[in-house]
């Protein structure tokens, strides 16, 4: 069984598009997280959940929106996309975000924008 | 926030030596963990260590944490090439699991 799986593996789009990344996790954890892997395999977070309600929204452009419909859910909407934003993009999950838990990371999405 | 940063950057070892990375990172942690990823893959975590534990073991891995130094260094014992991976070191400032990355260290395992 999949712990955390993301979709599409894969996706290509032009410049200008609209495009969703979709996560799920079935860990029975409270906490979900986007992260952006760049060429150079520089890892940052982007945001985090906590039961459907965002606790980190680190520095990304408002073209970004995460949604949480539930807890096991976690989708990346991208607006508008640019040539910057090619890269890979991994959901993770973990316990509560109080106390230091491992995470789990999907297995990415690599999105490369033409 | 800060952020783990990984030396040496790339690592070519022969199956059954001892691989050895380190990771240095800028302000005070909570915590510091361990992460590996295959190539086209997900990151696995590998271990944990707190800022109140110098020295953990997991298997063929012994991670050590020098808080004084702000440095942690990753061992692999008898190296496997199913082991070739990208490593990386996370840090966790306030123990809310809000992890910095650094860039990686790329180990290649020859058979």
């Amino acid at each position: 069984d999949t712990a955390v799986s993301q979709t599409p593996k894969y996706l290509v789009t032009q410049m200008g598009n609209d495009k969703s990344i979709k996560c799920e996790q079935n860990l029975g954890h409270d906490t979900m997280y986007w992260y952006k892997q760049d060429s150079k395999k520089f890892l940052k977070i982007m945001f985090s959940y906590n039961n459907k309600e965002l606790i980190i929204n680190e520095t990304v452009p408002n073209r970004f929106s995460p949604k949480s419909p539930d807890k096991a859910h976690l989708n990346l909407h991208i607006n508008s996309l640019e040539l910057g934003d090619s890269a890979v993009y991994f959901c993770a999950s973990s316990q509560n975000p109080g106390t230091s838990y491992e995470q789990y990371f999907g297995p990415g999405t690599r999105l490369t924008v033409t | 926030s800060q952020q783990g940063e990984e030396d040496p950057q790339a690592l070519s070892i022969q199956e059954g030596e001892n691989a050895t990375m380190n990771c240095s990172y800028k302000t005070s942690i909570n915590n510091l963990q361990w992460y590996r990823q295959n190539s086209g893959r997900g990151l696995v975590h590998l271990i944990l260590i707190r800022s109140n534990e110098r020295e953990k073991h997991s298997g063929r891995l012994r991670v050590t944490l020098d808080t004084s130094k702000k440095s942690s260094s990753l061992l692999i014992t008898a190296s496997r090439a199913a082991d070739t991976a990208s490593y990386f070191c996370a840090t966790d400032a306030y123990g809310n699991n809000r992890l910095a990355f650094g860039k990686g260290n790329q180990v290649v395992v020859i058979p």
